[in-house]
């Protein structure tokens, strides 16, 4: 039984440009989380998804955006790159609103 | 005001030691508790969630005093494989925020031979 996956694992980014990171959930499960680390901190919440809809969302501007598919599978799409945006990002997936949550291993992207 | 507060350390102990991390929490709607541990550049995982009347895993001791909004985690006897990051994690079950995790900064472990 696969875990929570992410693609890429790492990637590199010029200052202006777009990003898009995916997230498969953990089989059975069907909220997708996303959550932003930057060096030295804790995880941040970025939004959730449900039933395709983004059900919460934290304080991260409107460069971030993301989307939800039929099979659960999820994207994060951050526009405008800054390189304050360097982090890894990490997806988290549950069955509704569970206190069982797996992280993925993240997606490490650097803005240059 | 963060929603979890936490020493960022780091704590360095020699192998044996017993170490003690602390955090606190802002939001008294937060209901459940955890910590996680996260090992250098990997993705957190559970170690433990954290009770009301305390819990024990082994060589691992978690306390919750909600009147004081505090929780604890106790490890003993520490292991070199203990070195880690440790965050204090809560979890609102109800309002706007339900089922979304806060982090604190992290707590980094270096356990020395």
């Amino acid at each position: 039984d696969a875990g929570v996956t992410q693609s890429p694992t790492h990637l590199i980014k010029t200052r202006g440009q777009q990003v898009t990171l995916r997230c498969s959930p953990k089989s059975g499960h069907d909220t997708v989380s996303w959550y932003q680390q930057a060096l030295g901190q804790g995880p941040q919440f970025i939004f959730q998804y449900y039933e395709e809809e983004e059900r919460q969302r934290g304080n991260f501007p409107d460069r971030f955006s993301g989307h939800q598919f039929p099979n659960y599978s999820s994207e994060l799409n951050v526009n405008a790159l800054l390189l304050g945006d360097s982090a890894l990002y990490l997806c988290a997936s549950s069955s509704g609103y569970g206190n069982t949550i797996y992280f993925g291993e993240g997606s490490w992207l650097t803005v240059v | 005001r963060k929603e979890v507060e936490q020493d960022p350390g780091p704590f360095n102990v020699p192998e044996g030691a017993t170490v003690a991390f602390n955090c606190t929490y802002s939001n008294s709607a937060s209901q459940s508790f955890f910590w996680y541990r996260q090992d250098c550049r990997k993705e957190p995982k559970l170690l433990m969630s954290v009770y009301s009347s305390g819990n024990e895993d082994g060589r691992f001791t978690a306390q919750l005093n909600r009147a004081s909004q505090y929780i604890s985690l106790l490890i003993r006897d520490s292991k070199l494989s203990d070195s880690a990051t440790y965050l204090c994690v809560v979890k609102l079950d109800r309002g706007s925020t339900l089922g979304r995790l806060y982090f604190g900064r992290g707590t980094q472990l270096t356990v020395w031979p």
